[in-house]
């Protein structure tokens, strides 16, 4: 087991880029999240996916798209990069809402 | 906006002693607290999901309570270890949001000197 993985681990964009972060889970979990965090402000959802096909909006959402391409991969898509958007990012899965997450190794973005 | 606050930020200690710290979450609408512990350069890994007042939990040398009706929950590392330096974060879900939704606190650092 993998458990989740994420590509790239880190990736240079330069403001107005656009680019998908890819998140598979091999551990048949329903619940995908993608978080984006930042010295000093935690982990912040951006969107989530309660299950195959639906997707909501976290706390963070703007600039930032998902597709739950089916039950293993949620994607993360910069239409156009900001270099507010400079950060870590991580995907998690879940068997269900109040289970523990299980975390990705990270994306680290920086947006010149 | 839900206020999940952690103290202290960071906490420096000597191999072999124990300590604790503390997340404070809002006292309504609780559905559970989450508490995470992050290494540096890895992904948080989860240590405890508590959903009842008054829960008490444990896996090796840490341990949490959790006080609903308060708000808040301790975690407790006995006898820290050099290994145990890690980010420790708690996540908050409230009741009768969507599906998933936790909020996090900052985390509090905790540093194990040899």
């Amino acid at each position: 087991n993998a458990g989740v993985t994420q590509t790239p681990k880190f990736q240079v964009l330069k403001t107005g880029q656009s680019m998908t972060l890819q998140c598979a889970q091999d551990m048949n979990h329903n619940s995908m999240y993608w978080y984006r965090q930042d010295p000093g402000m935690g982990l912040r959802l951006i969107y989530y996916s309660a299950s195959e096909g639906t997707t909501d909006k976290g706390e963070v959402p703007n600039g930032y798209n998902v597709s739950r391409l089916n039950k293993r991969e949620f994607s993360l898509r910069l239409e156009s990069a900001a270099p507010s958007q400079t950060s870590v990012y991580f995907c998690a899965s879940s068997p269900s809402a109040s289970i523990e997450q299980f975390f990705g190794p990270g994306t680290r973005l920086t947006v010149l | 906006i839900l206020n999940v606050e952690q103290s202290p930020q960071s906490l420096h200690v000597q191999e072999g002693d124990s300590t604790n710290f503390t997340c404070s979450f809002p006292s309504s609408n609780f559905y559970a607290l989450h508490w995470y512990r992050w290494e540096t350069a890895k992904s948080p890994e989860a240590l405890f999901v508590m959903t009842l007042n008054g829960d008490e939990k444990k896996k090796g040398r840490i341990s949490a309570t959790l006080n609903t009706k308060e708000g808040y929950s301790y975690l407790y590392i006995k006898g820290s270890q050099p290994e145990d330096s890690a980010t420790y974060l708690c996540a908050f879900k409230k009741s009768g949001t969507s599906y998933g939704k936790l909020t996090f606190g900052q985390g509090t650092i905790l540093t194990v000197h040899p």
